[in-house]
């Protein structure tokens, strides 16, 4: 079973349109949780951690389910610049690495 | 705003050769990483630098693959005798502490002809 999966998508949305996909971990000791934004041929970029309780910034809200062991992004009015590929990430407390899942495309369109 | 900065940005070199890939990390950051993604596939670990030695590697990073930070400041990816599947975009990254927020290079894309 891989570390972390994710539905790869795409996920196309209209301007405006709410869109939520989920991340699923196989490590039921992981600690640490992130989405990540990854655009075309770029570098990962932090969009925001995971907390136990949940929490938002903006327009973005992530959820964390551990008894089920799945991470939620969900993307409120979203934007053509949202268009990207999400990256879901985790980590084991003690451990040195994070492990990324293989992410889902959004592509938002006019 | 501080950041990760890599060259080169891209290296094409003939299978077999050595090959040098070159970061500077964020200067107070402690934790430092080497990532790789083939095109089309997902971010993979290599291996973590902390202390001055390797914290941890995956089964990537094989006798094939080596890290030195010469100098306190660099921190380099050596593969000794290129495959063409090494062929990737590296990414090193640093963090502040082990498994938190990772800042990434822009990537140095390799290449193996």
């Amino acid at each position: 079973r891989k570390e972390v999966e994710q539905d790869p998508g795409p996920f196309n949305v209209p301007e405006g349109a709410t869109v939520a996909f989920n991340c699923t971990y196989s490590n039921s000791a992981s600690q640490s949780f992130f989405w990540y934004r990854q655009d075309c041929r770029k570098e990962p970029k932090l969009l925001m951690s995971v907390y136990s309780s949940g929490n938002e910034d903006g327009r973005f809200t992530a959820q964390l389910n551990r008894a089920s062991q799945y991470i939620s992004l969900l993307i409120r009015d979203s934007k053509l610049s949202d268009s990207a590929t999400y990256l879901c990430v985790v980590g084991l407390s003690n451990d040195y690495k994070l492990s990324f899942g293989a992410g889902t495309t959004v592509t938002v369109r006019a | 705003e501080p950041e990760v900065t890599q060259t080169p940005s891209h290296q094409v070199t003939q299978m077999g050769q050595e090959v040098i890939l070159r970061c500077v990390p964020i200067s107070n950051h402690l934790y430092f990483y080497w990532y790789r993604q083939i095109l089309g596939q997902k971010v993979e670990f290599l291996v973590s630098f902390y202390n001055n030695e390797i914290s941890e590697k995956s089964e990537i990073f094989d006798d094939q693959f080596s890290v030195e930070r010469p100098d306190g400041s660099n921190f380099t990816l050596k593969i000794r005798s290129t495959k063409l599947e090494d062929s990737a975009m590296y990414f090193c990254a640093s963090g502040g502490r082990a498994t938190g927020e990772l800042f990434f290079g822009e990537g140095s894309r390799l290449t193996v002809l």
